[in-house]
């Protein structure tokens, strides 16, 4: 079964910080893994994703994510927050549950908050 | 591209009501759609998986007689709660994954706020 941990359900950084956001999955194949971002009241906005190529990935935002086998981990990093940063995050894995049929799993989340 | 809408985005309704929620692909064919429950504070879980002209694949636990889905078209899903509780208060987000791109993202909806008075 994929699973995927998010280490931290908040982070707080100051406004030009360093973002970290960590993400542990678990997967028996290699997987897809996902970035979103969800503002309040709103749905999911695709930060970035990788697909078993290159290993650093650059997203949308200034955010960026590496893909590190040997740890499976997958985390997200922007070097300086912003404060329109503020959000929920989500780290997925895609899997595939059957059949040809892919599903997203996702963590618990990690709210970001930025401080002026 | 690749845009999902949702409607409505906000409803009341009073208890015992029935709800209809559409999902749509606005710019693509999507033979799989997915929706989706999120309360405060918590990650998305997976409510069930619609493929267009067949029956909808229901998560363990999610009552497929409460909660009807449809995909009559390869860019409409909709999910109806029948006979609506307070519990059934939440935050409901459909995705659709796009025919040509099988294994890659789901493209989200902006999701529906339904509150049941």
């Amino acid at each position: 079964a994929q699973s995927v941990t998010q280490l931290g359900s908040h982070v707080s950084v100051s406004e030009g910080a360093l973002v970290l956001l960590r993400c542990n999955y678990s997967s028996s194949v290699p997987p897809y893994l996902f970035w979103y971002v969800q503002y309040p009241n709103q749905g999911l906005q695709l930060l970035l994703k990788y697909t078993s190529a290159a290993t650093l990935v650059k997203g949308i935002n200034g955010f960026e994510a590496e893909f590190k086998k040997s740890e499976t981990s997958f985390h997200l990093t922007k070097p300086s927050a912003h404060m329109s940063d503020a959000a929920e995050y989500f780290c997925a894995v895609n899997y595939n549950s059957g059949a040809g049929s892919y599903q997203l799993t996702f963590g618990k989340g990690t709210k970001l908050s930025v401080i002026p | 591209g690749a845009v999902v809408s949702q409607h409505p985005s906000r409803v009341i309704c009073k208890s015992g009501t029935s709800v209809k929620i559409e999902c749509r692909s606005l710019d693509f064919q999507a033979t799989t759609m997915f929706w989706y429950r999120q309360f405060p504070k918590q990650s998305l879980m997976l409510m069930a998986t619609s493929n267009e002209g067949s029956k909808a694949t229901y998560e363990q636990g999610v009552e497929k007689d409460k909660f009807l889905i449809n995909h009559a078209s390869l860019t409409l899903s909709t999910l109806t709660v029948t006979s609506a509780h307070p519990e059934d208060s939440s935050f409901y987000i459909c995705s659709a994954r796009d025919r040509d791109r099988v294994r890659l993202e789901q493209y989200f909806g902006p999701g529906t706020r339904l509150t049941v008075t």
